[in-house]
């Protein structure tokens, strides 16, 4: 079946830090690939996605490219802010289309 | 314009009573899916609806627990007699199409504590 694997955490970083938050994916056929992220509080919410394969989805600095030869999706941001402290997770869709698998969450500091 | 919203935000309950769960989807959104996110499982997909109908049941975790969809908009997810191991927050999402590349948009949660 599908599965996501990513890295655990915490991961603490200081600000103007690089990120990077591996993520490497199981899946049969050809699926899309997100990253989520679940802010303090609040709801998740779709951080960016890769619908097909060398596709790079990027929001708010961050960027993530869909490698099929290494089936990974890895998170990366050149300089993170302290705002960016959150747990992310990265999360397949299959071609049946509807549920979503997700890794199990990377919490992410960043202090100033 | 609105997200998509639940209630109760919180629920304590002692074993054994049966809960229910409301999701209000983003209007207009005809898909429509339940998780739940618990410490020990990381996020699980429980079921999925396309309009009223749900195609997927597979993730429901056992008898116990069903759902349903009417007027392709509400969905209550109910728990019978609940468990301390139902304790998790339940996580609702509508997206506007079923497609692999759907954007699911997500509530805040109910937090279900089974006492």
């Amino acid at each position: 079946g599908n599965s996501v694997t990513q890295m655990e955490g915490p991961v603490t970083l200081s600000e103007e830090a690089f990120l990077t938050i591996n993520c490497t994916y199981t899946a049969t056929g050809y699926p899309s690939l997100f990253w989520y992220v679940q802010y303090p509080g609040e709801g998740l919410q779709l951080l960016l996605k890769a619908t097909k394969a060398d596709d790079k989805g990027s929001n708010k600095g961050f960027e993530a490219t869909y490698r099929k030869e290494t089936t990974s999706f890895h998170l990366e941001k050149g300089s993170v802010q302290v705002s960016d402290s959150a747990v992310y997770f990265c999360a397949l869709s299959s071609n049946s289309g509807y549920a979503l698998n997700f890794g199990k969450g990377t919490s992410l500091l960043v202090t100033p | 314009g609105a997200g998509v919203s639940q209630s109760p935000s919180n629920k304590v309950t002692e074993k054994g009573k049966d809960v229910e769960l409301r999701c209000d989807p983003i209007s207009g959104h005809t898909a429509l899916y339940w998780y739940r996110q618990s410490l020990g499982q990381g996020l699980e997909f429980l079921i999925y609806f396309q309009g009223n109908s749900a195609p997927d049941k597979s993730g429901l975790p056992s008898d116990r627990f069903s759902a349903e969809r009417t007027g392709g908009s509400v969905s209550t997810l109910t728990i019978q007699r609940t468990q301390q191991e139902d304790s998790a927050v339940y996580l609702c999402a509508s997206s506007s199409t079923s497609g692999s590349d759907n954007e699911q948009f997500f509530g805040p949660g109910t937090r279900l504590t089974v006492l």
